[in-house]
């Protein structure tokens, strides 16, 4: 059980568009769903916390307007990188959880910005 | 912001041999976790340990958090191929259900 699915798995887009990345909890309901980005050979950051129903929480130094991030239901969360850039390519990870006690991470997708 | 060294940052090894990983804090977790990434995929949990000085086994892996839950170590005993992977250990961070994570190793085992 605990499984979370994203969707792509990974995506190439030209620089100036924006890529929607989708985030579902498959077997339960997630009170809250995280978003990571992490380059080569580097650890997971912390991007933000997204709520069903309410604004995403979003760590220091990351950009609300960039990355919007939409948690339209227990089970769903999204993740619109508006107008790529290069320096926006990367690994993006969500992860979920419904206890509080464990987060249960996708399988991630990748970005590449051209 | 809690901050989570980890080392040795990459580790190549032959199948067979020993070896431990380290997870240090300056400050105090009420809990810290292991988890395994490979390539492409997201992390695996491993384990949690949450009490001070508590060892926990896991086949040929061993975790360990400090007494003075500052800091965690693995040791994985005639490691394998398929133990190859990116190690990261994590812990609260403050926030709510938030966790921030360590700054990896990089593992490589050689058959």
């Amino acid at each position: 059980g605990a499984v979370v699915s994203q969707h792509p798995s990974w995506v190439i887009c030209k620089s100036g568009t924006s890529v929607k990345i989708e985030c579902r909890s498959l077997d339960f309901q997630a009170t809250t769903m995280f978003w990571y980005r992490q380059f080569p050979k580097q650890s997971l950051m912390l991007m933000a916390t997204s709520n069903e129903g309410s604004k995403a929480t979003y760590e220091q130094g990351v950009e609300k307007d960039k990355f919007l991030i939409n948690h339209a239901s227990l089970t769903l969360s999204t993740l619109t990188v508006t107008s790529a850039h290069p320096e926006d390519s990367s690994f993006y990870i969500c992860s979920a959880t419904f206890s509080g006690e464990e987060q249960y991470f996708g399988p991630g997708t990748r970005l590449t910005v051209t | 912001t809690q901050l989570l060294e980890q080392s040795p940052q990459f580790l190549s090894i032959q199948e067979g041999e020993n070896l431990t990983v380290y997870c240090n804090s300056s400050s105090v977790f009420s809990s810290l976790q292991w988890y395994r990434q490979e390539p492409g995929e997201g992390p695996v949990l491993l384990v949690t340990v949450v009490t001070g000085g508590e060892v926990k086994k896991l086949k040929r892996l061993t975790f360990q958090f400090g007494d003075a839950r500052k800091d965690s170590s693995l040791h994985i005993t005639a490691a394998q191929p398929g133990d190859t992977g990116l190690y990261l250990c994590a812990g609260p961070s403050g926030g709510y259900q938030k966790v921030t994570f360590g700054t990896g190793t990089k593992l490589q085992v050689i058959p």
